[in-house]
């Protein structure tokens, strides 16, 4: 069965500062992953997608996430946080078959500090 | 951008009713989805549909839950006799292939009294 572990409930940084998420996944095979944000009372927006090739990501708001097979990781990165980031993060794997359900971690809360 | 909606924005209901939650998928998608999120949880997947029929169910998607697609364009939940626990914010979600990403609605928020 397919699983994801973010160990970081919550995460405060400065704005300006750098910024990674962690993400693990368990998946038998090569898997999809994604990177969704969710700010209060809003739904899930797709920052960025690995679906396959190369293992650097890039996403919308200057979010970017590197595969690593090796590790089973796949951690968000943004070299310069902005106040308008502070939000809930999820990450979560897909199944390459079948009804292509998500499954998602407990999410991670990052709170930005002006 | 085209985006997936989903009608009420918050529904009230007294435990042991019928509820129906709404959600317009985006217009060229086929895959469509449905989850809930338990205040203070992760978000857990119900559901997925293609071609006018369920792909995958989870465990938590049990006989009082159904999903139809009435017409071309609304894909509905169905919580025949809700349950306390079944308060949640569900979101409905829509892709264009089972291998391309999940687009989320804003989600319904379900109150059970």
């Amino acid at each position: 069965a397919q699983s994801v572990t973010q160990p970081d409930i919550h995460i405060t940084v400065s704005e300006g500062a750098s910024l990674e998420l962690r993400c693990n996944y368990s998946y038998g095979a090569t898997p999809y992953l994604f990177w969704y944000v969710q700010s209060p009372g809003q739904g899930l927006q797709l920052l960025l997608k690995y679906f396959s090739g190369d293992t650097l990501v890039q996403g919308i708001k200057g979010f970017e996430a590197e595969f690593k097979r090796s590790q089973s990781s796949f951690n968000l990165r943004k070299p310069s946080v902005h106040w308008s980031d502070a939000a809930e993060y999820f990450c979560a794997v897909g199944a390459t078959g079948g009804g292509n359900k998500l499954t998602f971690g407990t999410g991670t809360q990052l709170k930005v500090e002006l | 951008e085209p985006e997936v909606t989903q009608t009420p924005s918050h529904q009230v209901t007294q435990m042991g009713q019928e509820v129906i939650l709404r959600c317009v998928p985006i217009s060229n998608h086929l895959y469509f989805y449905w989850y809930r999120q338990i205040l203070g949880q992760k978000v857990e997947f119900l559901v997925s549909f293609y071609n006018n029929e369920i792909s995958e169910k989870s465990e938590i998607f049990d006989d009082q839950f159904s999903v139809e697609r009435p017409d071309g364009s609304n894909f509905t939940l169905k919580i025949r006799s809700t349950k306390l626990e079944d308060s949640a914010m569900y979101f409905c979600a829509s892709s264009a292939a089972n291998n391309q990403p999940q687009h989320f609605g804003d989600g319904t928020r379900l109150s059970i009294l």
